[in-house]
This record gives C-alpha cells, structure tokens and sequence, in this order.
C-alpha cells in the first residue's frame, strides 16, 4: 500500500480565497483523522471519522473549516475564507480498527502558507 | 480531559549510548492507549512505539522501547544505541479507545551528537 496520501504537498493562497486539502487513506483503515500543526499550538485534532462518519468535530476552528468523508476512499478539509492564521501543516491520518488501532498512518503533510 | 506532558524541550545525547524520553499522561479512562511518532526535518509522522493500558509488558520495536508506569502515569520512550539520524523531533501521544480522539504533546528535540 502507498500509505496515506494527501495533496497538495505545498499551497500558497491569498487571504480570503478557498482552500481544498486532500486525504486518501489506507486501504481498508476505518478511521480517518485530520491534524493541524503550527509552532504555536503544537499538533492540534481537528476532526476524525469512523466509517465515513463524523465523530468529533470538536477541534474545528471554526466556520470557516468544514470537512468531508464521502467514501471510504477520500477525505477532504476545505478552509473558506481562508486567512493569515490558517498557515500551518495540516496532516491526514488513518487507522484501522481491525488491528486494534494500535498504530496510526500519517500522510506527508499539506504546508499551507496563506499569504 | 486527556493531557500529554512533554518536559523536555530538548535533550542532546552522544552517539551509540542510550536516551530516555519523558511522558506523562492524565486521564480518567481506564481504557487508552499510548504512541511514540517521530518527526525528522523533512517533516513527516513516523509511528514508532504503542502500549495499551492493559498490556502488562512494556513494548518494544527493535532500538526502541516504552518504559509503562501505570500507577505514575509515565511513558518514557528509551531509544538504545543512537545513531545520528534518530535526531529529530519526538511526540507522545494518548487516545481514547480504539481509534478514538488523539492527544499529542509539545515534543521533545532530541540531537544525538557524532
């Protein structure tokens, strides 16, 4: 399997303009988790999946982030309007149950820079 | 709530010896399970360590292990035998169940020294 993959790697946008990350997770992995990480807040849970479904979103910003898991196969975090302070490296991680979610998968990582 | 706490900021060790990396955790869960990620320079999330709350042995993964102290909420990540490219950035984690929600602490950065 090619891991967890997320695109783009780099995003630079202007203030105000909508952004699309994207997640595929591991094949078969039921949970699915969406991370921020920024020198000042550390790694931050923004919201995670089970089965599709949205289980907490307790982690979301605000209403500016929404996200998406149509199909087991995809997953994306969309930031509308964006803004100066959205500028981190967001991370997608899947893991599966199956194994007792013992361990979970990250992607490479989306460096935002919104400019 | 679920905390991590990460002490060391940074930590420097010599080459070939070993180094312990401190971790504390508060939770009111009796069921949780507890990771190790490292992040090198280049910025990605690589999954070394797990221990489950039940696990009565401490986990091992070749040149890594866990130090569990249940009763002390502790767990310390021992990295034997450090090489140079196991300078990088160190996470300790907490989740809640299986899969459940996640919670990282501030790393420690960790230079082993040639």
């Amino acid at each position: 399997d090619a891991g967890v993959i997320q695109s783009p790697r780099h995003e630079v946008t202007e203030m105000g303009q909508e952004v699309t990350l994207r997640c595929k997770p591991i094949s078969g992995h039921d949970y699915l988790f969406w991370y921020r990480q920024t020198m000042m807040r550390g790694l931050e849970l923004l919201i995670y999946f089970n089965n599709n479904v949205p289980i907490d979103d307790s982690g979301m910003p605000e209403d500016r982030f929404s996200a998406k898991m149509p199909n087991a196969s995809f997953s994306t975090l969309k930031i509308q309007p964006s803004e100066p302070r959205d500028s981190a490296v967001y991370f997608c991680a899947s893991s599966s149950t199956s194994t007792g979610g013992t361990e979970a998968f990250f992607g490479q990582g989306t460096r935002l820079t919104v400019v | 709530a679920q905390k991590i706490t990460q002490t060391q900021p940074g930590m420097f060790v010599q080459e070939k010896e070993a180094v312990t990396l401190d971790c504390t955790y508060d939770t009111s869960d009796p069921s949780y399970g507890l990771f190790w990620y490292k992040q090198p320079s280049s910025g990605e999330m690589i999954f070394l360590i797990y221990q489950g709350s039940y696990d009565q042995q401490n986990a091992t993964e070749g040149r890594y292990s866990l130090n569990f102290q249940k009763a002390r909420k502790s767990a310390n990540l021992v990295i034997s035998a450090s090489q140079l490219g196991d300078s990088a950035m160190y996470f300790c984690a907490m989740r809640e169940r299986v899969g459940g929600k996640s919670t990282f602490g501030d790393g420690t950065t960790l230079t082993v020294k040639p």
